[in-house]
């Protein structure tokens, strides 16, 4: 069975500042990493995803994400936090493509002016 | 391009009730999954349909069920209500075994 941690269910940044939001997953197969953003009564929107191209992995809005095996993370980044920012992020894991997805806990972000 | 939509965005039930949600997937999409949300939790996957035939199932009762039309639409069926139920139900969608799945706005049940 697949499992993701998000350490951490909230998170406050001042504006500018980085962002790291951070997940681990447990797969007993190379798994698929998603990060999704959720913002106030909306679904969820794709950040970034790896599977098993580059170990890290560029997505929309600026963020970035590196997959660690040895680590099993799949950490979140952002050099400098803007308002916008302020949603609630959730890291997922899939063991095939096109799988199910397997979620964490989320991580809400505050981003501080 | 239309992305995935979902109706009603909101329902209000009681307990002991039925109830249907449907899904629109993205346009080219013929793959659509089902999760639920529980307030201030992670989305959980309930199925996912292809081709008319339930590919995969999550942890859930026999009381969620699912179909999915020729035409790729999807519809979420729940009987026997209970309060528990009360969460954000969102229909994601893609194209036979793609990696991304595109999720739609979800539709808010609330059990009374």
């Amino acid at each position: 069975a697949q499992s993701v941690t998000q350490l951490g269910s909230h998170v406050s940044v001042s504006e500018g500042a980085l962002v790291l939001l951070r997940c681990n997953y447990s797969s007993s197969v190379p798994p698929y990493l998603f990060w999704y953003v959720q913002y106030p009564n909306q679904g969820l929107q794709l950040l970034l995803k790896y599977t098993s191209a580059a170990t890290l992995v560029k997505g929309i809005n600026g963020f970035e994400a590196e997959f660690k095996k040895s680590e099993t993370s799949f950490h979140l980044t952002k050099p400098s936090a803007h308002m916008s920012d302020a949603a609630e992020y959730f890291c997922a894991v899939s063991d095939a493509a096109g799988n199910k997805l397997t979620f964490g806990g989320g991580t809400r972000v505050l981003v501080k002016p | 391009d239309a992305g995935v939509t979902q109706s009603p965005t909101h329902l209000i039930k009681t307990r002991g009730q039925q109830v249907t949600l449907r899904c629109s997937p993205k346009s080219g999409h013929d793959t659509v999954s089902w999760y639920q949300q529980a307030l201030g939790q992670g989305p959980q996957f309930i199925f996912q349909y292809y081709e008319e035939e339930e590919r995969q199932r999550g942890n859930f009762p026999d009381r969620f069920s699912g179909h999915q039309f020729p035409n790729y639409s999807s519809e979420l069926n729940v009987n026997a209500l209970l309060l528990g139920d009360s969460a954000l139900y969102l229909c994601a969608s893609m194209r036979g075994r793609q990696e991304t799945q595109y999720f739609g706005p979800g539709t808010r049940l609330l059990v009374l």
